[in-house]
């Protein structure tokens, strides 16, 4: 069955640095997000993005996160200069034509120091 | 915008028996509506989803959940649970006319043997 992965499953990073996680999302799907999950809250929404470009973004994707689909088959998320609140699960997802149903990967654990 | 309300952040069934978890959700408009399940260090898995159409909706492993517009409520049960059960359990809701996932806070599931 296809799945959503990432890489890596875990990254430690110092603050003030820029960390890139990485999405494969499953081959058909036109519909890419980005969600991150603080230890012990909620599930939250960060962007999605169809046909090259971001559709919706929440405001807590300030001017410190990009997205990208660099090639045919991943999408990526940057952040530019990580604080030590960015550090959470970020998950990424896709869906399909109909943008309905969401396919979560397994997650990047982001620690920033 | 939408929101999600999960009763209960830790919920203690015995093997066996039924379990019920709550989600309310507000929105004034049409929903579509998710229950995903998270197992420890694992990503976000779909358990079901109301879509429109029957308001019973079965999903993986036993689990079935009743969408309720009147109540604006979208309660996940399984008749009997096992212990593989145990979980971390997200009531997600969608509107019809973006892309973007809200999410509940979640319900922490222990099935005690």
């Amino acid at each position: 069955e296809p799945e959503v992965t990432q890489t890596p499953s875990h990254q430690v990073t110092q603050m003030g640095q820029e960390v890139i996680l990485r999405c494969v999302p499953i081959s058909n799907h036109l519909y890419f997000y980005w969600y991150r999950q603080i230890l012990g809250q909620k599930v939250e929404f960060l962007v999605s993005f169809y046909n090259n470009e971001i559709s919706e973004k929440s405001e807590i994707f300030d001017d410190q996160f990009s997205v990208e689909r660099p090639d045919g088959s991943n999408f990526t998320l940057k952040i530019r200069s990580t604080k030590l609140e960015d550090s959470a699960m970020y998950f990424c997802a896709s869906s399909d034509q109909l943008g309905e149903t969401q396919y979560f990967g397994p997650g990047t654990r982001l620690l920033v120091l | 915008a939408q929101s999600v309300t999960q009763l209960g952040s830790h919920v203690s069934v015995s093997e066996g028996a039924l379990v019920l978890l709550r989600c309310n959700y507000s929105s004034s408009v049409s929903v579509y509506l998710f229950w995903y399940v998270q197992y420890p260090n694992q990503g976000l898995q779909l358990l079901l989803k109301y879509l429109s159409g029957s308001t019973l909706v079965k999903g993986i492993n036993g689990f079935e959940a009743e969408f309720n517009k009147s109540q604006t409520s979208f309660h996940l049960r399984k008749p009997s649970v096992h212990i593989s059960d145990t979980a971390e359990y997200f009531c997600a809701v969608r509107s019809n006319t973006g892309n973007q996932f809200y999410f509940g806070t979640g319900t922490s599931l222990t099935v005690i043997p």
